[in-house]
C-alpha cells in the first residue's frame, strides 16, 4: 500500500502566488523526497530531506518535516506557469523502498 | 550526475505478445533497480525490487509470472510483460540505487509508455 498521502489532491493558483503541498505518512522514515512529474512525463528529483532534518531549502523550494506528526510541507514561492505538474512526495522506510504518495495536482494559472 | 536510461521510451503491441523494457544504469553499479507502474493520472505504484544475480521481490498483487524481472547484471534489469492485454497499457518507471551520491539516492528512468491494442 502506498505509504504518503498528499493534500489537496488538486491546487490552483495564480502565477506569482505560493503553493503550499502537505504530505503525510505512516511508518517511520529514513528520508522524504519530493519529485515533480510533467504531464506524460518522467521523475524529476526536486528534494530530499533526512529524518533528523527539519527544514531544507533548494531555490524557490522549501521543505519541512515533522517526524512526530509523519508529515511534510513543500512550498513552491513566487510560482511560474512552468511549475504546472504533478508533484509526489515518497518515502524511503528503511527497507530499500521509495514508495510514492498520491500526488498533488498544481495548475498555475496566467 | 547518475543517468538511468529505458529502451523503448514507448511500444505499442497487440494483446498477446510480450514486450521486454530495458532499464541501464549508465555510469554507475546499481545493485538494486526498482520497477514502477503508472496509470493515467494516478500515483507510481512499485510493482517488484530487483537485486543484481537474485530473484527479484515482488510487491503484493504483482503477478511474477506476468511480469518477468532480470537483473543480469549490475547496470541492467529488464521487465518483460508476457501475454500483455490492453489492462496492461501503462507508463513504467523504473529506478536504480547507487552512484556517487549514496545508496539514499535513487535515480528514475524517463519511464516506457506500453500500449498494448
Amino acid at each position: 500500500s502506498q505509504q504518503g498521502e498528499e493534500d489537496p489532491q488538486a491546487l490552483s493558483i495564480q502565477e506569482g502566488e505560493n503553493a503550499t503541498m502537505n504530505c503525510s505518512y505512516k511508518t517511520s522514515i529514513n528520508n522524504l523526497q519530493w519529485y515533480r512529474q510533467n504531464s506524460g512525463r518522467g521523475l524529476v528529483h526536486l528534494i530530499l530531506i533526512r529524518s533528523n532534518e527539519r527544514e531544507k531549502h533548494s531555490g524557490r523550494l522549501r521543505v519541512t518535516l515533522d517526524t512526530s506528526k509523519k508529515s511534510s510541507s513543500l512550498l513552491i514561492t513566487a510560482s511560474r506557469a512552468a511549475d504546472t505538474a504533478s508533484y509526489f512526495c515518497a518515502t524511503d522506510a528503511w527497507d530499500d523502498k521509495i514508495i510514492f504518495g498520491k500526488g498533488t495536482r498544481l495548475h498555475i494559472l496566467p | 550526475g547518475a543517468v538511468v536510461s529505458q529502451h523503448p521510451s514507448w511500444v505499442i503491441c497487440k494483446s498477446g505478445t510480450s514486450v521486454k523494457i530495458e532499464c541501464r544504469s549508465l555510469d554507475f553499479q546499481a545493485t538494486t533497480m526498482f520497477w514502477y507502474r503508472q496509470f493515467p493520472k494516478q500515483s507510481l505504484m512499485l510493482m517488484a525490487t530487483s537485486n543484481e544475480g537474485s530473484k527479484a521481490t515482488y510487491e503484493q498483487g504483482v503477478e511474477k509470472d506476468k511480469f518477468l524481472i532480470n537483473h543480469a547484471s549490475l547496470t541492467l534489469s529488464t521487465l518483460t510483460v508476457t501475454s500483455a492485454h490492453p489492462e496492461d497499457s501503462s507508463f513504467y518507471i523504473c529506478s536504480a540505487r547507487g552512484g556517487t551520491s549514496g545508496p539514499d539516492t535513487q535515480y528514475f528512468g524517463p519511464g516506457t509508455r506500453l500500449t498494448v491494442l
